[in-house]
């Protein structure tokens, strides 16, 4: 089973500021890795998939990058809506999807 | 509107079932794998299973593995989980999402709850 792992668990930062999030995987997931924001009762949001491909409607202050199994998720000037908690996620094939343990971006 | 919407979660006891079903609309069923994905409260998502667009391949994650059955039916545009020795662990928010082409989850419903206590 393929294990991602974030960091930093937390990140506190300031509107205007820029992001910078890490996703590593166990083993190389090529591309196959999607990016997700999820706010306080409410579901997921995809923003980034195939590492680097926005989703539709996803603003282009939030860009990925990465292959294999060093993944970056960047917010280059963090909105006051930005504010949430961010997943990585990787597929193999049918038989296993999986998430990373989040990073959390909170106001400073 | 494409839209997913999950119903059937509720509370039951340890060593007890449950079926899950996720309504989709707004889109072509039969044109996209479909997924289960849960969150227990507080804490990160934890994909469950997985069936592509026809039922002819299915994954679940090894937490789940013998005891969770998902299907779906196309012509009823709908996806299932059923769940039975269920435990106090498989207590979450159990979220059906949709599957692209690029194995992304890019539509997702709001989830339904499922409590496991005695």
């Amino acid at each position: 089973e393929i294990v991602l792992t974030q960091s930093p668990a937390t990140l506190s930062l300031s509107p205007g500021e820029r992001a910078t999030l890490s996703c590593r995987a166990s083993q190389s997931v090529s591309s196959y890795l999607a990016w997700y924001q999820q706010k306080p009762g409410q579901a997921p949001r995809l923003l980034i998939y195939d590492a680097s491909n926005r989703a539709t409607g996803i603003p282009a202050r939030f860009s990925g990058s990465g292959s294999g199994t060093d993944f970056t998720l960047t917010i280059s000037s963090l909105e006051p809506e930005d504010f949430a908690v961010y997943y990585c996620q990787q597929r193999s094939n049918w038989r296993g999807f999986t998430f990373g343990p989040g990073t959390k971006v909170d106001i400073k | 509107e494409v839209q997913l919407v999950e119903s059937g979660g509720g509370v039951v006891r340890p060593g007890g079932s449950l079926r899950l079903s996720c309504a989709a609309s707004g889109f072509t069923f039969d044109d996209y794998g479909m997924s289960w994905v849960r969150q227990a409260p507080g804490k990160g998502l934890e994909w469950v299973s997985g069936i592509n667009w026809n039922g002819g391949s299915t994954g679940y994650a090894d937490s789940v593995k013998g005891r969770f059955t998902i299907s779906r039916d196309n012509a009823k545009n709908s996806l299932y989980l059923q769940m039975n020795s269920l435990r106090a662990e498989d207590t979450a928010l159990y979220h059906c999402a949709r599957v692209t082409a690029m194995s992304a989850f890019d539509i997702w419903g709001q989830g339904t709850m499922v409590t496991v206590s005695s």
